[in-house]
């Protein structure tokens, strides 16, 4: 696709049960990046994927939390036994390889996935 | 440590006018760069500019410039000729020379007619 694509757009779930949120990224774009976004505030860094370099994990705020990206393409952020502060916008960002000119150094965000917990 | 501090929660401007958002920094990198974006309340992610800590000129992109004063660790935008659809919230973000980018708090600009 010409964006990155987030799936699903919103879920709803329930206090303790796990979801699993997809980010589909640029092609040819080799970091990848989650942000967490509650109601009314700035962009939380979770986690960020360079190529097939170790991912920088240090934003994720419990091990709740995890991440995963299979062939340096889609990535899947999973959260187990979901508490109502995980409620939140989670978005993902792909952006071009290093070195790429400063004319296109820029994220490229998705839609976000809106996720309710009850 | 690397953040992103905006100083300003809110801001109002008139139509027509000018108007500054205030991004301030803090790295130990000598290689970053340093961007803003715009989410109006759709909630989409608007790229506006970007700035490399080695380019010797402030950045432009149409109404939108970019005061970078490195020695200050600042990277003010500046919106010329303010317009009703400018209102929205305003992010400074900065890549770290790992390509990590972090996010400030954001500023909510409101533009009144």
């Amino acid at each position: 696709g010409a964006g990155v694509s987030q799936s699903p757009s919103n879920k709803v779930t329930e206090k303790g049960k796990d979801v699993e949120l997809r980010c589909d990224p640029i092609s040819g774009h080799t970091a990848l990046y989650w942000y967490r976004q509650s109601l009314g505030q700035g962009l939380e860094f979770l986690i960020y994927f360079q190529g097939n370099s170790a991912p920088d994990k240090s934003g994720l705020p419990s091990d709740r939390f995890s991440a995963e990206r299979t062939g340096g393409s889609v990535s899947t952020l999973t959260i187990q036994r979901t508490q109502q502060e995980d409620s939140a916008v989670y978005l993902c960002a792909s952006s071009s390889p290093p070195g790429t000119p400063s004319s296109i150094e820029k994220l490229f965000f998705g839609s976000g996935t809106q996720l309710s917990v009850l | 440590a690397q953040k992103i501090t905006q100083t300003q929660p809110g801001m109002f401007v008139q139509e027509k006018e000018a108007v500054t958002l205030d991004c301030t920094y803090d790295t130990s990198d000598q290689s970053y760069g340093l961007f803003w974006y715009k989410q109006p309340s759709s909630g989409e992610m608007i790229f506006l500019i970007y700035q490399g800590s080695y380019d010797e000129q402030n950045a432009t992109e149409g109404r939108y410039s970019l005061n970078f004063q490195k020695a200050r660790k600042s990277a003010n935008l500046v919106i010329s000729a303010s317009q009703l659809g400018d209102s929205a919230m305003y992010f400074c973000a900065m890549k770290t020379s790992y390509d990590k980018v972090i996010f400030g708090p954001g500023t909510s600009l409101s533009v009144i007619p």
